[in-house]
Order: C-alpha cells, then structure tokens, then sequence
C-alpha cells in the first residue's frame, strides 16, 4: 500500500502569509494527487487534482506542484476562509495523508 | 445539480452490522466509481473502497474481510456494509464520486457525511 506524509501536522500563520504544505508518498504515483480543505462539521472540498490543476472555482491563490514522490500545495496570500485543515490524497490507490490544520 | 445523501443508523452495537445508504439525485448513477471514505472523530480521512456500475469492489485491504458493496441502478443507490463492527469503526462515514466519469479519479461531490457510533 501506498503511504502518504503530510507535512506539518499544524501550521500557525497569519492573514496575508504565503502556506506551503507538503506531501511525500511512499513510492511514485506520478500526478496522481488532490489536495482538499475540510472545515470543521463540513464534507472536504476538493481544490486540486492532477497535482497542479485547480478545480473549478478555487480561488488562484491556491497552487500545486510536484509529481513522483514529492508535492506541495501553495497558497500565496492567506485569507480568514482559509484557516481549516488541508488534505492530500493519492488515487492511484486512495490513500490520504494525515492532514495539516492551519491556524491563526 | 447532483447530490449525495448518506443514510443508516447512528448507533450499531458492537459485533453487530452496520448498514449505510447513499441516494444519488439530481443525475445518473451509471458509470461512475461510487466510493465510501470514513473519518473518526477529530482524526483524518480513510478510503473505504468503490463500486462501479457494472458491480466490480474495490475494498480497503484493512477492510476487506468484513466489508461490502452494492449498487442499485434502479434505486440510484449504492450501500455500505461492514460486519462485526468495533469501537474503532466509530466515525462519519461519506459517500463521494470521482469528478470524471468511468476513471478513477479525485472527488468533487461528497454527501454531508453520516455520524455511525459503535456503543453498547
């Protein structure tokens, strides 16, 4: 099975910060990955696949990058409805990796 | 506009089963791969397993022993169920499909998520 590390676990920032949230799986699965944001009580929202490509409607502050092993999701200039929890997801296999929550 | 709604009972007891439905309105079932994720209460997602419409699983190898899929065209449903349910199968449980048709792909439209509590 595929495993997938996201790094940190809680990232503490401020309005106006530029995130940058990593994701490491445990063997290749070439672009293969999404990232979500959940909010607490909601169902995650997908805002990017193909690791680069942003979902309809996803503000353009949000980027991905990466492909292989290593990915990162960007945001470049954090805003109040960004503070929730981020999750990457391998669909190669299904696997998510263990979230990164963004506080103030 | 399609829409998920995941339905069940909100407490099994435990080395009962659990049962869950998701009705798909708003648009077709068909070739689709209708997926299942659950998520415990304050911890991260896990990939349950899929069905496709022509009824092949895919299942969580954790899971797999204890675990089933169906789907019901004619119902535009598809179900969950998982047997001898402990305390660690305790969370919300989501139906959710892939944004592209008949690929495995990321998820764009989830339900709202089911809470299943396993308590005697």
């Amino acid at each position: 099975d595929i495993q997938m590390t996201q790094s940190p676990s809680t990232l503490s920032a401020s309005v106006g910060d530029r995130v940058t949230i990593t994701c490491r799986a445990s063997q290749s699965i070439s672009n293969w990955l999404a990232w979500y944001q959940q909010k607490p009580g909601k169902a995650p929202k997908l805002l990017i696949y193909e690791a680069s490509t942003l979902h309809s409607g996803v503000p353009t502050r949000f980027s991905g990058s990466g492909s292989g092993t290593e990915f990162t999701l960007t945001i470049s200039s954090l805003q109040p409805d960004d503070f929730a929890t981020y999750y990457c997801q391998q669909y190669n296999g299904y696997s998510f990796g263990g979230g990164t929550k963004v506080e103030i | 506009q399609v829409q998920l709604q995941e339905s069940g009972p909100g407490l099994v007891k435990p080395s009962e089963t659990l049962s869950l439905t998701c009705s798909v309105s708003g648009g077709s079932i068909s070739n689709y791969y209708w997926t299942w994720i659950r998520q415990p209460p304050g911890k991260g997602l896990e990939w349950i397993g899929f069905i496709y419409d022509n009824g092949s699983p895919n299942y969580n190898a954790s899971l797999k022993s204890r675990l089933f899929m169906s789907l019901d065209t004619s119902k535009n449903q598809f179900s969950l169920t998982l047997t001898s349910v402990t305390a660690a199968d305790t969370a919300i449980y989501y139906c959710a499909r892939p944004f592209r048709r008949g690929q495995v792909a990321a998820f764009d439209l989830w339900g709202p998520g089911t809470m299943v509590t396993v308590s005697s």
